[in-house]
């Protein structure tokens, strides 16, 4: 079993919508978790990280853990072609380490 | 956050030959990293660059071919050793930054290996 698994996807959604990415974790003693965005030929890009069990909202995109389920989601409403990328999820235990999943890439369609 | 910068950017280096990449940061970090992010595939922890002591490698990766450096608090070198095709990567530097235990990536250095 992967430490952090995403769905390679691609996700395809059309412009406006909301996009769901999700990762799921397999440490329970995981303590913070993030998520990056890479586009092509770039290097990634941190966009939101969450700590806490809960919801974690900046601008239009949400952030929402659930460590009972060891589970973590990306939502971005009004989705924008220029959101087209992918979406890495990382997680780190209290070493400072972060285990990245293999990344899911979004497609946001006009 | 921090400025991150990479040289050089990308290189094309012929087999059995070795490569030194630079990362340097615009403020002292405590915590600094190198990660590898081969061909469509994610990023893959190289190791953790110990400012004065030796670098800490992760499973898969040795000292004699991927030699770490870090003599302060802002920059790092990664040497790249008798290189193969296999090799042939993006090599990116990362640092926490921030507080938090949030990590920036530089902009990596694209290696061709023929």
């Amino acid at each position: 079993q992967k430490e952090v698994e995403q769905n390679s996807g691609p996700l395809s959604v059309p412009e406006g919508a909301i996009a769901s990415l999700n990762c799921t974790y397999s440490d329970r003693g995981s303590q913070s978790f993030f998520w990056y965005r890479q586009y092509s030929g770039k290097s990634p890009e941190l966009i939101m990280f969450i700590y806490s069990n809960g919801d974690k909202e900046d601008g239009r995109f949400t952030a929402q853990l659930n460590k009972a389920s060891q589970y973590v989601s990306l939502l971005i409403r009004d989705s924008q072609p220029s959101d087209s990328a992918t979406y890495l999820c990382a997680v780190s235990s209290n070493t400072g380490k972060l285990i990245f999943g293999q990344g899911t890439t979004l497609q946001v369609k006009p | 956050s921090a400025v991150i910068s990479q040289k050089p950017s990308r290189d094309i280096c012929q087999r059995g030959t070795s490569l030194t990449i630079q990362c340097q940061v615009d403020s002292q970090v405590t915590m600094m990293f190198w990660y590898r992010q081969q061909p469509g595939q994610s990023l893959t922890l190289i190791a953790t660059a110990n400012q004065g002591s030796e670098a800490t490698y992760e499973s898969g990766f040795v000292i004699d071919k991927f030699p770490i450096s870090r003599p302060n608090l802002t920059f790092s070198t990664l040497t790249v050793s008798n290189m193969s095709p296999e090799d042939s990567s993006i090599y990116l530097c990362s640092v926490v930054a921030g507080g938090l235990e949030t990590q920036y990536f530089g902009p990596g250095t694209r290696l061709l290996v023929l």
